[in-house]
């Protein structure tokens, strides 16, 4: 079966630190996958999405970007932070046909 | 510009009455509509999903309503129990690399 993990689950950074988040799927190959944002109490925002190893389409334009170095991994990073990146961040993938989106358990940044 | 619009923004059910989502598209490209549950501090879980050559689809207490001349499907939840409690999504996609979700509903089940 398949399985997607996303570490850290929680996370505290200052305005203006780097920001790194991990995505990982165990069980299944050449998946599509996903970075969305949730503010709190709100929709999901879709931040990047990725077909192949190194195809990146980016959603919003912001101080976020994404890189995928391997087949089942996903990054969204950051070279500085600001206050409005403070969110619930999900990665998710995708089997890319006939097939729905499975999310990840998130991670919780907060920007002080 | 939002591809699927959502609505109530919260609803507040009696344990045991029918909770009712709605949602509208205005993309006729899109054949995919999935629903998701989401308890707080979780990702969100698949629910339900349809395609619009069928007008219903029924999994247990769950069911999907399809308008497809409209735009529009909703979830109907029967028979709503406190552990139903949770923010429900909708989404709609057309060419699977991207799907386009709601703004979510949070239902509150009281016992």
């Amino acid at each position: 079966s398949q399985t997607i993990h996303q570490w850290p689950a929680t996370l505290v950074q200052p305005v203006g630190s780097p920001l790194s988040l991990e995505c990982t799927v165990e069980g299944t190959s050449n998946p599509n996958l996903y970075w969305y944002r949730q503010a709190a109490g709100r929709g999901l925002q879709l931040l990047f999405y990725s077909v192949g190893i190194g195809q990146i389409s980016s959603e919003v334009p912001q101080n976020l970007s994404a890189s995928r170095p391997q087949d089942r991994q996903f990054i969204l990073s950051s070279k500085k932070l600001l206050l409005s990146d403070s969110g619930f961040y999900l990665c998710a993938w995708a089997a890319g046909g006939p097939e729905t989106q499975y999310f990840g358990p998130g991670t919780r940044l907060l920007v002080l | 510009q939002q591809q699927v619009k959502q609505s109530p923004q919260s609803l507040i059910v009696q344990k045991g009455g029918i909770s009712i989502i709605n949602c509208a598209y205005e993309n006729t490209a899109f054949d995919y509509f999935p629903w998701y549950q989401q308890f707080p501090g979780k990702g969100p879980a698949l629910l339900i999903a349809i395609r619009p050559d069928v007008s219903e689809k029924k999994e247990g207490r769950f069911t999907i309503s399809f308008n497809k001349s409209a735009k529009q499907f909703s979830l109907h939840i029967m028979d709503s129990q406190p552990g139903d409690s949770a923010t429900y999504f909708c989404a709609a996609s057309w060419d699977f690399n991207k799907f386009y979700f709601g703004s979510g509903t949070k239902l509150n089940v009281k016992p």
